[in-house]
């Protein structure tokens, strides 16, 4: 059980160009996803917090506009890179949490981000 | 904010061996701890976790410690295989989770 999924997991996309990487939970329901970015050799980095139904918050330093996050549903949350730039290019992974005073956090297979 | 430090960040150990990973934490309000295995290219996967009303859990191979009074904790593998070879990565959480830096471990066959 507590299996998250990723799409896609290798994406290659042109300076300039938006990019829509999918995150679902595929046995529980998720009430909270989280994104990282990782890049290599580095540790994971959170980029939001979001639980279903309400915005989505940001850490410090991380633009609300660049990286639009919807959790539209219980199983699903999109992250959308928007105007991408080569600085961009990293390793994306989201992260789901069952309810609320549950601890456990499971990971997704990742999202290579190519920007050239 | 919170504040991990994970040490050593390589490893290298002969198969049958035991790895000792270790990790210190700031927040004393931190109340869940895990730790997750990572292969090249893959996302994180939660190998054992601890919670602070515990000093020590086991699951087969894998053993966790927690001192709460000193902030630390430890992560150990006995009977070391190469399969165990990735990055380990600790954690400490309260109400958002804050990684280590990772210790890439290399068991040797």
């Amino acid at each position: 059980g507590a299996v998250v999924s990723q799409h896609p997991s290798r994406v290659i996309c042109k300076s300039g160009t938006s990019v829509k990487i999918e995150c679902r939970s595929l046995d529980f329901q998720a009430t909270t996803m989280f994104w990282y970015r990782q890049f290599p050799k580095q540790s994971l980095m959170l980029m939001a917090t979001s639980n279903e139904g309400s915005k989505a918050t940001y850490e410090q330093g991380v633009e609300k506009d660049k990286f639009l996050i919807n959790h539209a549903s219980l199983t699903l949350s999109t992250l959308t890179v928007t105007s991408a730039h080569p600085e961009d290019s990293s390793f994306y992974i989201c992260s789901a949490q069952e309810g609320q005073g549950t601890y456990e956090q499971y990971f997704g297979p990742g999202t290579r981000l190519t920007v050239t | 904010g919170e504040n991990v430090e994970q040490h050593p960040s390589t490893l290298s150990v002969q198969e049958g061996d035991s790895a000792v990973i270790k990790c210190t934490y700031s927040d004393s309000a931190s109340n869940y701890f895990p730790w997750y295995k990572q292969e090249l290219g893959k996302g994180p996967q939660l190998i054992i976790d601890i919670r602070s009303n515990v000093g020590e859990k086991k699951d087969q191979r894998i053993a966790v410690t927690l001192n709460k009074t000193a902030k630390h904790f430890s992560l150990h593998i006995t009977e070391t295989q190469p399969e165990d070879s990735a990055v380990y990565f600790c954690a400490a959480s309260l109400s958002k989770t804050t990684f280590g830096d990772g210790t890439t471990l290399t068991v040797k066959p």
